[in-house]
């Protein structure tokens, strides 16, 4: 049973440029979450979709864009990146409607995203 | 803000356990204490969760006090592979406010030989 995966794991982009971060969850859970990781600090709640739609979603600008796909896999996308976005980004997956009782949230490795 | 306080380091002897104390003194009654883990360079890693009575798995126990104030993560004989920064998170029962995770600064263990 594969878990969590998250490509690609390294990147490497310009200031200015856009990145599109994938992440397909495991098997059986329909809820994905994605996070931000600055070194040295924890992971950070970006947004969460649920049903192909955004539920929930952190203190992040509009720079910041999802999708969920009808598998339930989703993308992250970061336009005009600045320095500061460089960090793990973390994708999470769990099982669970909006209204039902919470569930574990299983993570991915992670994509390192370096700007320069 | 993270709703939980957790010393920032702590050191272990290896085979000895490690008691992970965590404060979460503005829990509400609909919220379960969840424990985390994160080994240099992967993802957390989830470990337990309770909501008021003890629980134990394969991985720890999870010794919460009788008015949910604090919490105690047990790793009963620690192993060089457990050295990790380790989070203690709340977060509601259901999913109404959604399966956000807020994550505090964690403790970070060194278990040492």
């Amino acid at each position: 049973d594969a878990g969590v995966t998250q490509s690609p794991t390294h990147l490497i982009k310009t200031r200015g440029q856009q990145v599109t971060l994938r992440c397909s969850p495991k098997s059986g859970h329909d809820t994905v979450s994605w996070y931000q990781q600055a070194l040295g600090q924890g992971p950070q709640f970006i947004f969460q979709y649920y049903e192909e739609e955004e539920r929930q979603r952190g203190n992040f600008p509009d720079r910041f864009s999802g999708h969920q796909f009808p598998n339930y896999s989703s993308e992250l996308n970061v336009n005009a990146l600045l320095l500061g976005d460089s960090a793990l980004y973390l994708c999470a997956s769990s099982l669970g409607s909006i209204q039902g009782p919470s569930t574990e949230a299983f993570f991915g490795q992670g994509t390192r995203l370096t700007v320069v | 803000d993270a709703k939980t306080t957790q010393p920032p380091s702590m050191d272990c002897a290896e085979g000895r356990a490690a008691n992970l104390p965590c404060n979460h003194s503005t829990i509400s009654g609909n919220e379960y204490v969840y424990w985390y883990r994160q080994i240099h360079s992967q993802g957390p890693q989830y470990i337990i969760h309770g909501l008021k009575n003890n629980e134990t798995n394969e991985m720890a126990s999870l010794i919460i006090t009788e008015d949910r104030k604090s919490s105690t993560l047990i790793l009963p004989h620690a192993t060089l592979r457990d050295t990790a920064v380790y989070y203690c998170i709340v977060r509601p029962f259901y999913n109404n406010a959604g399966n956000m995770l807020t994550f505090g600064g964690g403790t970070r263990l060194m278990v040492k030989p």
